[in-house]
């Protein structure tokens, strides 16, 4: 089982919508979850970063955790054209061994069409 | 401030050929790490390195070499490229601060487009 799962999608929607994505994770001890954005061709960018359960609030973005599910969300409100890119979950490890490695999600493909 | 640069951007390579990327960053940040990306497979870490003359184990290790002989620079490299190497290769680097409360974000490169035939 993979630490980390994530909808592949694509994803489309119209301008202005709400838009969800999601990942779930395999291991209790994830402590912190953080979301990139990658356009395309280009490297991921760190997007948000939260800890703990509950919700984080960005600007049109929201990060939200609910440890008890093992499921992370990233809410984009009023989404636009410009938020058309690849959203990829990571997970910072929790074991000591190695260098504060990230465990990604394979990453869910969004286009926000005009 | 550049961030992390990686050259070179594409290459086109044939079956049995080496060639070297690198990794540059301006960042002084002690982490540094290569990565591979394939459509439905997401990020696979290849190598890593905590320090200036280290080098450990990724995810995906097999067939490739790296070296980190300067802080600022981490090198991987292909001995005998396979079509299995076609993907899309990233270089990323973090302060490396350990313990709990600590950001993890790690900084990425462009990419280096890499196509094996």
């Amino acid at each position: 089982q993979k630490e980390v799962e994530q909808d592949p999608g694509p994803l489309s929607v119209p301008e202005g919508a709400i838009v969800s994505l999601n990942c779930t994770y395999s291991n209790s001890a994830f402590q912190y979850f953080m979301w990139y954005r990658q356009y395309s061709r280009k490297g991921p960018e760190l997007l948000m970063y939260t800890y703990s359960s509950g919700n984080k609030e960005d600007g049109r973005f929201t990060a939200q955790v609910d440890k008890s599910s093992k499921y992370i969300s990233l809410f984009i409100r009023d989404s636009q054209p410009s938020d058309s890119a690849t959203y990829l979950c990571a997970l910072p490890s929790p074991y000591q061994t190695g260098a504060n490695n990230l465990f990604f999600g394979t990453g869910t493909r969004l286009t926000v069409i005009p | 401030n550049a961030g992390v640069t990686q050259t070179p951007k594409f290459r086109v390579l044939k079956t049995g050929q080496s060639m070297t990327l690198l990794c540059a960053q301006d960042m002084n940040h002690e982490y540094m790490y290569w990565y591979r990306q394939d459509p439905g497979m997401g990020l696979r870490l290849i190598h890593y390195s905590v320090g200036e003359g280290t080098t450990a184990k990724g995810e995906v290790p097999d067939g490739y070499n790296v070296s980190r002989l300067k802080k600022q620079n981490f090198l991987l490299g292909l001995e005998s490229a396979a079509p299995s190497q076609t993907s899309v290769y990233f270089c990323a680097s973090s302060k490396g601060i350990k313990g709990t409360g600590e950001r993890n974000e790690q900084f990425f490169g462009p990419g280096t487009r890499l196509t094996v035939l």
